[in-house]
């Protein structure tokens, strides 16, 4: 089956740059038409779309957010890393990772747990 | 970007009755190469991850209980769930999948009245 797990920081300083990493199994980043993204979630508040690398490398970034973020992936370790930098406490939030196949659903079918991060000093 | 409205906030039916979100897009979310609505509904219980229920606007996801259903009339969304059990205390998404960036609405609160 397919399974999805954050992993990272959970307290991060001002300014300090957030690396986060997805490790999945149950299919491949290798396969046409599959991507892994990046989804946030303040405390209390609604879902925010953050990034997204498909299968072929095509990177994805929310405008609003592309200059302090970096998706990457690792095939050979099912890995998915997101970087983002200049961490504010604004950005307290849980992080999730989610898998998007554009040639079924099109949506995010799958998601890990999340991470719940903290920006604090 | 595309902007994604839910009502109501929050939603309070009786248990067996039936319950109704709206979700309005700012803009068109269909592709009418396909004709398809890059349209998605999650369902996100307190402590869990969101949940896909609906997508394409109105395809079930697998396991998914038939009492959910999804419709569309022009940017106009629809999730309802006929007869609601006690495990669909949740709050509901909507999300667009048309543009980057990919947007969500606000969210919907469902409670049993």
């Amino acid at each position: 089956q397919i399974t999805l797990k954050e992993s990272g920081p959970t307290l991060v300083k001002p300014t300090q740059t957030l690396t986060l990493t997805c490790t999945f199994s149950g299919f491949s980043l290798t396969t046409s038409g599959v991507g892994v993204g990046w989804i946030r979630q303040p405390p209390g508040k609604a879902l925010e779309w953050l990034a997204l690398i498909y299968w072929d490398d095509d990177k994805r970034y929310s405008p609003s957010l592309k200059s302090r973020l970096t998706i990457t992936k690792d095939t050979s370790k099912n890995q998915v890393v997101l970087t983002m930098s200049n961490m504010d406490p604004v950005d307290t939030a849980t992080f999730y990772c989610a898998q998007k196949d554009y040639y079924a659903s099109g949506s995010f079918n799958y998601w890990g747990q999340g991470t719940l991060v903290t920006v604090s000093s | 970007d595309i902007v994604m409205t839910q009502s109501p906030d929050s939603l309070a039916v009786s248990l067996g009755e039936r319950a109704t979100i709206h979700c309005k897009s700012s803009q068109t979310v269909l592709y009418t190469s396909n004709n398809k609505n890059y349209l998605a509904w999650y369902q996100q219980k307190p402590g869990q991850p969101p949940k896909l229920l609906i997508y394409w606007a109105s395809t079930r996801e697998s396991g998914v209980p038939d009492r959910f259903s999804g419709s569309e009339s022009g940017t106009d969304f629809t999730l309802t769930i006929s007869s609601l059990q006690a495990e669909d205390v949740a709050i509901y998404y909507c999300q667009q999948y048309y543009n980057i960036p990919y947007t969500f609405g606000q969210g919907t609160k469902l409670e049993i009245k």
